[in-house]
């Protein structure tokens, strides 16, 4: 059974720049969050997708925008990047989107920009 | 809005130590609680979790309870390993869904250091 896999592990953008960080969820799993991690702080919701259609979101703007696809695998695309978005973004996968269920989380993705 | 708040790190150990991470909460009814962990240059883990008041989770020696008069989950483990440090996260889902989604609410995540 294949865990969860993000790409790409680190990358470094400029500010204005867009960026887009994949995902690849755990077999069997329908449910994709996504994550912001800053240094020294917990992880932060962004939003969740369930079937192809985005189920919740957290607190961000509108310029953080994603995508599920049939094989549930998921993006995460920011524009008109901020300094303030340089963090550790976390994808994590679950078996439907109760709340009882465990996350199963990638290793993240590393972002900085510059 | 929902929150958790854990204990500042980093908390220090001794091996064989016993060790208690506090954490306590904010939310209405009766949330489900989750511990995580997060080894360097990983992603988090499931460590344990409780769904029910006086519920206990446990895993790996590791053991919470679900207190909700004083809306805590204490994490707790008798004897700390060497291989126990990591930064331990706690966690919670509301009882209630908002738009279908159970938005979760971490902690800001408590270091631990365990030296032989």
């Amino acid at each position: 059974e294949t865990g969860v896999t993000q790409s790409p592990t680190h990358l470094i953008k400029t500010r204005g720049q867009q960026v887009t960080l994949r995902c690849s969820s755990q077999s069997g799993h329908n449910t994709v969050s996504w994550y912001q991690q800053a240094l020294g702080q917990g992880p932060q919701f962004i939003f969740q997708y369930y079937r192809e259609e985005e189920n919740g979101r957290g607190n961000f703007p509108p310029r953080f925008s994603g995508l599920q696809f049939p094989n549930y695998s998921s993006e995460l695309n920011v524009n008109a990047l901020e300094l303030d978005d340089s963090a550790l973004y976390l994808c994590a996968s679950s078996p439907g989107t109760g709340g009882t269920n465990e996350q199963f989380f990638g290793p993240g993705t590393r972002l900085t920009v510059l | 809005g929902d929150s958790v708040t854990q204990m500042e790190g980093p908390v220090t150990l001794s091996e064989e130590a016993f060790l208690t991470i506090n954490c306590t909460y904010t939310a209405t009814g009766y949330p489900s609680l989750f511990w995580y962990v997060q080894y360097p240059g990983e992603g988090l883990q499931l460590l344990l979790k409780a769904t029910k008041a006086d519920d206990k989770g446990s895993n790996k020696g590791f053991e919470a309870t679900y207190r909700k008069e004083t809306t805590s989950f204490h994490l707790e483990k008798g004897s700390v390993q060497v291989s126990d440090s990591a930064v331990y996260f706690c966690a919670l889902t509301p009882a209630f869904s908002s738009g279908g989604s159970y938005i979760p609410t971490f902690g800001r995540g408590t270091s631990l250091i365990v030296h032989p």
